[in-house]
């Protein structure tokens, strides 16, 4: 059965400040690993997806990067804003529909 | 991306009752998804609602208590039935149109059972 991890949990950083978030999972036989971001009380919005015979995705201040067979993915923020603050839950698909992992709720102080 | 519409937004519900949610999706989707998400937890998968049959329930998940319709490829509804305090979470209603593709959902529905 796919498990999903995240840490940190909770993660609090001053404006301007990269940052990175990890996710790991058991099984490597994933079809493709997705970073969503859910603000309070809110849905989830997209920000990347990582096709499992890709090793990165880019966009804007966000890299994704994924090593399948370390079962390890990472999201670096680049710059970070106050407008980051949100929880970052990274989820994965195999064999099953995504399976997500418990998030890492992020703020970025001014 | 699919735009995804999800009612009621929130409700507070009495013990007992039951509630239906609605998904309506702005395009034809092949795969729609049901997740409930407890206070402080994670995304759990409740069922994938299949278009003309039956729904595909995950472990732990039952028909009786989540029944869900799926009758063309832009809409679901999932209802919570017999409702108790520990019903009381975020309901997401989820699209995937091509697997190469990012899913999407929807703001969720936040049901509180007093």
């Amino acid at each position: 059965k796919q498990e999903v991890t995240q840490i940190p949990a909770a993660l609090s950083v001053p404006e301007g400040e990269n940052l990175v978030l990890n996710c790991s999972f058991t099984d490597s036989a994933i079809y493709n690993l997705q970073w969503f971001r859910q603000d309070p009380g809110k849905g989830l919005t997209s920000l990347l997806l990582i096709q499992s015979s890709q090793r990165e995705q880019t966009s804007g201040r966000l890299n994704a990067s994924l090593d399948k067979s370390s079962g390890r993915s990472t999201l670096y923020i680049a710059a970070s804003q106050p407008g980051d603050s949100a929880t970052y839950l990274c989820a994965v698909t195999g064999n099953t529909p995504l399976v997500f992992g418990k998030g890492t709720r992020l703020s970025v102080i001014a | 991306s699919a735009v995804i519409s999800q009612k009621p937004s929130r409700d507070i519900c009495q013990r007992g009752t039951s509630l239906t949610i609605q998904c309506q999706v702005d395009s034809q989707v092949t795969m729609m998804f049901w997740y409930r998400q407890q206070p402080g937890q994670s995304l759990t998968l409740i069922a994938t609602a299949n278009q003309g049959s039956e729904a595909t329930y995950e472990s732990g998940f039952v028909i009786d208590k989540f029944p869900i319709s799926r009758p063309n490829l832009t809409f679901s509804t999932l209802t919570v039935s017999n409702m108790s305090p520990e019903d009381s979470s975020i309901y997401l209603c989820s699209v995937e149109g091509d697997p190469n593709q990012p899913q999407h959902f929807g703001d969720g529905t936040r049901l509180s059972i007093l």
